[in-house]
């Protein structure tokens, strides 16, 4: 079993939809939790980042982490055509700049207007 | 530079000839990490450098494959004798010191080996 599996995909929803993306994750030790998103042949940016349980807000972004579920969930609302990338978890169990970080494989999303 | 540069941008190379993949990162962040993302394999962690030191060179998948930093600044990743299934986007990443972590990502060096 890998450490952090999430669903390949690929997704596609109509403009307007809310979108789910999820991870689970088998490390306990893992407290730290980020979703990058990454646009066709350029590098994964930082969308969100979480410590511990709980929920996030920022805009149409919700981030959700579940650590008794190991559970870790991205919400996308009112998605737009610009929000079409791939989604990355990822996640470490230590924080600053020496934290390793371990990555889903990632979800292709596509938002047809 | 504004961001994490890496350089070539795109490679295409012979089975069995050597490469070297550089990465030059944001000013003023002391780790860099090496990643390869390969179609349907997500990113896979390679080589980690605090300064000009590597404390973790555990996903370095074999001895083909090393990595420097001089000046706790540029680094280079070389592959040895390349085989076919070396083929990936090679990603670079830096962070700062004192910060969550978060990894800025330069675009990547697309290593194509025929």
């Amino acid at each position: 079993q890998k450490e952090v599996e999430q669903d390949p995909g690929p997704l596609s929803v109509p403009e307007g939809a809310i979108v789910s993306l999820n991870c689970t994750y088998s490390n306990s030790a893992f407290q730290y939790f980020m979703w990058y998103r990454q646009y066709s042949r350029k590098g994964p940016e930082l969308l969100m980042y979480t410590y511990s349980s709980g929920n996030k807000e920022d805009g149409r972004f919700t981030a959700q982490v579940d650590k008794s579920s190991k559970y870790i969930s991205l919400f996308i609302r009112d998605s737009q055509p610009s929000d079409s990338a791939t989604y990355l978890c990822a996640m470490s169990a230590l924080a600053g700049a020496n934290s390793k970080l371990t990555f889903g494989k990632g979800i292709t999303l596509s938002v047809r207007p | 530079g504004a961001g994490v540069s890496q350089s070539p941008s795109n490679k295409v190379t012979e089975k069995g000839k050597d490469v070297e993949l550089r990465c030059d990162p944001i000013s003023g962040h002391t780790a860099l990490y090496w990643y390869r993302q390969s179609l349907g394999q997500g990113l896979e962690f390679l080589i980690y450098f605090q300064g000009n030191s590597a404390p973790d060179k555990s996903g370095l998948p074999s001895d083909r494959f090393s990595a420097e930093r001089t000046g706790g600044s540029v680094s280079t990743l070389t592959i040895q004798r390349t085989q076919q299934e070396d083929s990936a986007v090679y990603l670079c990443a830096s962070s700062r010191p004192g910060g969550t972590g978060e990894l800025f990502f330069g675009e990547g060096s697309r290593l194509t080996v025929l």
